[in-house]
């Protein structure tokens, strides 16, 4: 069994598109994250819910906005798509708040902003 | 072999050598740090960790050490093995809200 799953692996989308990526986990872990990595492999945390509430929101475009229906999901959902939005999403979870050592991270979305 | 990360992000070794990769951390408050692996084309992978109160901690081939004066972390791996190969990133709390900071990541070739 998957612990942290994305969907999809791969996302191509035009400019100015709406699109969503999902992710679950199985883990029973109270806290999920959005992470955001570039071509330079560059990781940087976008956003943290801790049972369902927004804890962290680093400074990310609004186009950006994270859904937690329950504990085990946290989708991020992206208005108008921009070039720049091209990058790897992984989304983690934890137990505690704050990634530690039982942190575990999806596989990653590739997504292609044309 | 060994690198600095942030000046060399890749580090080639021969397979059996040990490899050290390097980390600056930014705070000084920061008091737990973990060593992620990640290989293509997936997500990061907790190898170890170290709390501040420590210098040196062990696990399975890897040895992370600590030393909070110059604010550096290394990461050693003992006989490095073509299944090492990845890009490595340390990881900071910063005590700030209890999240954790990424470096840059140092990529690790392992040649047979």
């Amino acid at each position: 069994d998957t612990a942290v799953s994305q969907t999809p692996k791969y996302l191509v989308t035009q400019m100015g598109n709406d699109k969503s990526i999902k992710c679950e986990q199985n883990l029973g872990h109270d806290t999920m994250y959005w992470y955001k990595q570039d071509s330079k492999k560059f990781l940087k945390i976008m956003f943290s819910y801790n049972n369902k509430e927004l804890i962290i929101n680093e400074t990310v475009p609004n186009r950006f906005s994270p859904k937690s229906p329950d504990k085990a999901h946290l989708n991020l959902h992206i208005n108008s798509l921009e070039l720049g939005d091209s990058a790897v999403y992984f989304c983690a979870s934890s137990q505690d708040w704050g990634v530690s050592a039982d942190a575990f991270f999806g596989q990653g979305t590739r997504l292609t902003v044309v | 072999g060994e690198s600095v990360g942030l000046h060399l992000p890749t580090l080639s070794v021969q397979e059996g050598d040990n490899s050290i990769i390097n980390c600056a951390y930014s705070n000084s408050a920061s008091d737990y740090f973990i060593w992620y692996k990640q290989e293509s084309g997936k997500g990061p992978q907790f190898i170890i960790d170290i709390r501040s109160n420590m210098d040196k901690r062990q696990g399975q081939r890897v040895t992370v050490l600590l030393n909070k004066t110059v604010k550096h972390l290394s990461l050693q791996i003992a006989a490095t093995q073509p299944g090492d190969s990845a890009v490595y990133f340390c990881a900071e709390n910063q005590n700030t809200g209890n999240q954790f900071y990424f470096g840059t990541g140092t990529s690790l070739t392992v040649i047979p």
